[in-house]
Formats: structure tokens, sequence, C-alpha cells
């Protein structure tokens, strides 16, 4: 399978406590993001990375969090000091933007991945 | 970003053809219009793009009149494995580098 792949699929900890989700985009794909979704709600944008470079980050994303992507491939999400309202799943997608294109004639598509549902207790 | 809006729910019966309508009123002109389509427990699937006129693929048409402020989904003779949550979003052409999802659309198909 060639998707983006997540894991865990699901993580239960205790408030307080730190936890780490990893994706790993499709491979050749130089655009990797994160999202958080709340149910009955859609995906919310947390931060994205060109290759090895976290690009932009939403204010959704609090100093607890931290994502990387060493080496322009699989990313790590790390979300310290567990709070009950971190419960969420979080969503990892790529794309591939084709920095050499002088005109892109239509809108980016992402690929997700299956997500990690994460409880807080 | 463009704001979309969409019905919260629809309900259909197998072998319906439904139709989803989003309303983008402020759409720019580099915009496009995707939709996305998500079951429980997964990530959402690209359904369709389009920037005007008809697009069709393998899964679904999308409609798009000439002022571009409303897209039409269509999904021709819906199952049960259609039951989802489908959302409509305005992407930019080129690297829109976030997708502003809504709420969506909850689609349930009854036998």
């Amino acid at each position: 399978d060639t998707g983006v792949s997540q894991n865990p699929r699901h993580k239960i900890t205790k408030r307080g406590q730190n936890v780490t989700f990893r994706c790993d985009p499709i491979s050749e794909h130089n655009r990797l993001y994160w999202y958080r979704q709340t149910l009955g709600q859609g995906p919310e944008f947390l931060t994205y990375f060109q290759n090895e470079a976290q690009l932009e980050k939403s204010r959704l994303l609090s100093d607890r969090f931290s994502a990387e992507r060493p080496k322009g491939s699989f990313s790590t999400l790390e979300i310290q000091r567990t709070e009950q309202g971190d419960s969420a799943m979080y969503l990892c997608a790529s794309s591939f933007d084709d920095v050499t294109a002088r005109v892109t004639l239509s809108g980016e598509t992402q690929y997700f991945g299956p997500g990690t549902r994460l409880l807080v207790l | 970003l463009a704001k979309t809006t969409q019905p919260i729910s629809m309900d259909s019966y197998e072998g319906q053809e439904v139709n989803i309508t989003c309303s983008h009123n402020n759409i720019a002109t580099n915009d496009y219009i995707t939709w996305y389509q998500q079951f429980p427990s997964q990530g959402p699937r690209f359904i369709i793009q389009g920037y005007k006129t008809k697009v069709t693929n393998e899964v679904a048409s999308l409609f798009i009149p000439a002022d571009r402020k409303s897209s039409t989904l269509s999904l021709p003779r819906v199952s049960l494995s259609d039951t989802a949550v489908y959302y409509c979003l305005v992407v930019p052409s080129g690297s829109a580098r976030q997708l502003t999802f809504g709420s969506g659309t909850q689609l349930t198909v009854l036998p």
C-alpha cells in the first residue's frame, strides 16, 4: 500500500502525559500536513511542511504541540502535558508541489491518512 | 478563503441519484471547487474538482454554473456504502498550503 500511513491508530493516555504520533506520507510527496478533527466537525489545519521545513503553523498549535519532519520524509507530532481538550482525531495528509511549475491550473489535492484517534482521560 | 455553505444532512435511498449543493458566494477567480468524502474513522478522500461547467469522473459529477457561486455534487445510483460526510471546499489554484473544511453534509443512504 503506497498511501499515507499513521501510527498508532488509537492512543489512550492520562492527562499530563506526553504522546507522539507518526505519519509516513506518500513517498514522492514533498508536502506534509497535520490536521485535527473533533466529533461532528471538519478537519482543522494545524501545520504543514515543505520537505523538512515547517512553513506554517495554525494558532491552534499551542506551545505544547511540536511537529518535526527530519530529512523531509516521515513526520512526528508530539503533544506534551496532554489535556482532555486534546482528545480528537489527528490526521496527516501529503501532497506533491511541483516547485518548478510556472503555472498550476488546478487546486491542490491532499491525500489523507487514516488518522490517530487520541483520548485523554 | 471563500466560505462554503452546505446542508448539514441528507437522506436518500439505494439506487437514487443524490445531489448535494454547496454555496460559495465569495469564490475568487483562481479558486477551484473541490469535494472530499469521509467515512467514519477514516481520513477524507478526494472525490472531484472543477472550475466551471461540468466535470465527471468514475465516482461523481460536479456541476458549476457560470457565476460559480454555487456547485452541485451529483452521485449517481447511490448504495449503502456511499453513506459518509461530504465536504465542499474552495481551493486556490497552485499550492493551497491548507484546506479549510466546513462541517460537511452527512449523507445517509437507506435500504
